[in-house]
């Protein structure tokens, strides 16, 4: 079973900063927060991860909260190509570890 | 990100009939290879991991007959839908584990008739 919570849907304008929440309160302590993007009809995304500090690459930044029970997605400047489900994910940083998918948060940017 | 490339990227077949599906990792080498599947509107479930030069671990429901994995190299693995039925129509990715990322191939559409 998926280990985090997410909203199912959500609408951003065009341009303005896109924040995704994610509860993951039973996380432990050797877990990662993962995100995770899939444009309709495609393969998912990787976007970002993180597992205390807060992270910025270019695509996102990821706020984890000092508990780490959740973590917030932000994409600064949403654009039209941002609309997709995003999926927050927690697991041990190992490559071989398996992801596990909740039903993730369906995000649609409006012009 | 590293790439992840599928063949076919879409496929009708008969019932009755087995399917192939290709999944490469084209710039790295992949110990590990998943394999999901997603229905339409849900999310991707995990059907099984794939490590080169063993056999595939099925998750809990998922038949080892019906879905044939091999992962004969660093770079190759196969999933073969025997039989198929209109049910097994649906839509398969696989991914390849980099060193701390897993990287998704472009999905394959089976639709079977």
């Amino acid at each position: 079973d998926a280990k985090t919570t997410q909203p199912p849907s959500m609408d951003c304008a065009e341009g303005r900063a896109a924040n995704l929440p994610c509860n993951h309160s039973t996380i432990s302590g050797n877990e990662y927060v993962y995100w995770y993007r899939q444009i309709h009809s495609q393969g998912p995304q990787y976007i970002i991860h993180g597992l205390k500090n807060n992270e910025t690459n270019e695509m996102a930044s990821l706020i984890i909260t000092e508990d780490r029970k959740s973590s917030t997605l932000i994409l600064p400047h949403a654009t039209l190509r941002d609309t997709a489900v995003y999926y927050c994910i927690v697991r041990v940083f190992q490559g071989a570890q398996k992801l596990v998918f909740g039903q993730g948060t369906r995000l649609t940017i409006n012009p | 990100g590293a790439v992840v490339s599928q063949h076919p990227s879409r496929v009708i077949c008969k019932s009755g009939t087995s399917v192939k599906i290709e999944c490469r990792s084209l710039d790295f080498q992949a110990t590990t290879m998943f394999w999901y599947r997603q229905f339409p509107k849900q999310s991707l479930m995990l059907m099984a991991t794939s490590n080169e030069g063993s056999k595939a671990t099925y998750e809990q429901g998922v038949e080892k007959d019906k879905f044939l994995i091999n992962h004969a190299s660093l770079t190759l693995s196969t999933l073969t839908v025997t039989s198929a039925h209109p049910e097994d129509s649906s839509f398969y990715i696989c991914s390849g584990t980099g060193r701390n990322e897993q990287f998704f191939g472009p999905g394959t559409r089976l639709t079977v008739l």
